[in-house]
């Protein structure tokens, strides 16, 4: 089965440092979305891009994340610096184009900054 | 403001029953509503998705029922098993975006 394909599966660090979170999307698949999940708030929307090109990224807190896509098997979310509040589970998710297809999910990366 | 809403308590079912479990929404006129399962540890599995013309859908012992009119759908696991024990998240889509915003869930637990 194809899959989602996240890096790292967990990332503890201190805060004040950057964290770099890496996803390889289905091959194909041309939406690709991130998002972190907590108890509080639940699934988040942090950023959304279509065909690699970033269409919705009001979610971010834009003074301390980035998403980009360099290519097509690479979406990348950084955060610098990272704070405590960050910790969460984050999660990206990619589909193909249309609109009768779900998501498919990656299995995350735990990120606990203390 | 657009909320979706999911029953924040656990679902207890005994094994071979049917489990139904309910997502509201309010401020919303979504094209499409999507179910997802998640399991401890894991990211969310797509299972069905339903659009605002079609009453029902159906997949193996899975229905999904969407009233645009009540703002709510249900989904039903029927002859349910303890594998079926998850976290179950809707998720809504407008016709004119990709995005699917997300429920928090509801927590499916089933006893032998």
């Amino acid at each position: 089965d194809a899959r989602v394909t996240q890096t790292p599966r967990h990332k503890v660090t201190e805060m004040g440092q950057e964290v770099t979170m890496r996803c390889q999307p289905i091959l194909g698949h041309n939406t690709v979305f991130w998002y972190r999940q907590t108890m509080m708030q639940g699934l988040e929307l942090l950023a959304y891009f279509r065909n690699r090109a970033p269409l919705d990224d009001s979610g971010m807190p834009k003074d301390r994340f980035s998403a980009e896509m360099p290519d097509a098997t690479l979406a990348t979310l950084k955060i610098q610096p990272s704070e405590p509040r960050d910790s969460a589970v984050y999660f990206c998710a990619s589909g193909p184009g249309g609109s009768n297809y779900g998501y498919t999910f990656g299995s995350g990366t735990r990120l606990t900054v203390v | 403001s657009q909320k979706i809403e999911q029953n924040s308590e656990a679902l207890n079912i005994q094994e071979g029953k049917t489990a139904t479990l309910t997502c509201n929404y309010t401020n919303y006129s979504p094209a499409y509503l999507q179910w997802y399962r998640q399991d401890p540890g894991r990211g969310p599995v797509f299972l069905l998705l339903i659009r605002e013309n079609e009453k029902e859908k159906r997949k193996e012992r899975l229905k999904v029922t969407f009233d645009t009119t009540l703002k709510q759908s249900l989904f039903h696991i029927t002859a349910s098993q303890p594998a079926d024990s998850a976290t179950y998240l809707c998720a809504l889509r407008t016709g004119g975006s990709y995005i699917p915003t997300f429920g928090r869930g509801t927590s499916l637990i089933v006893h032998p």
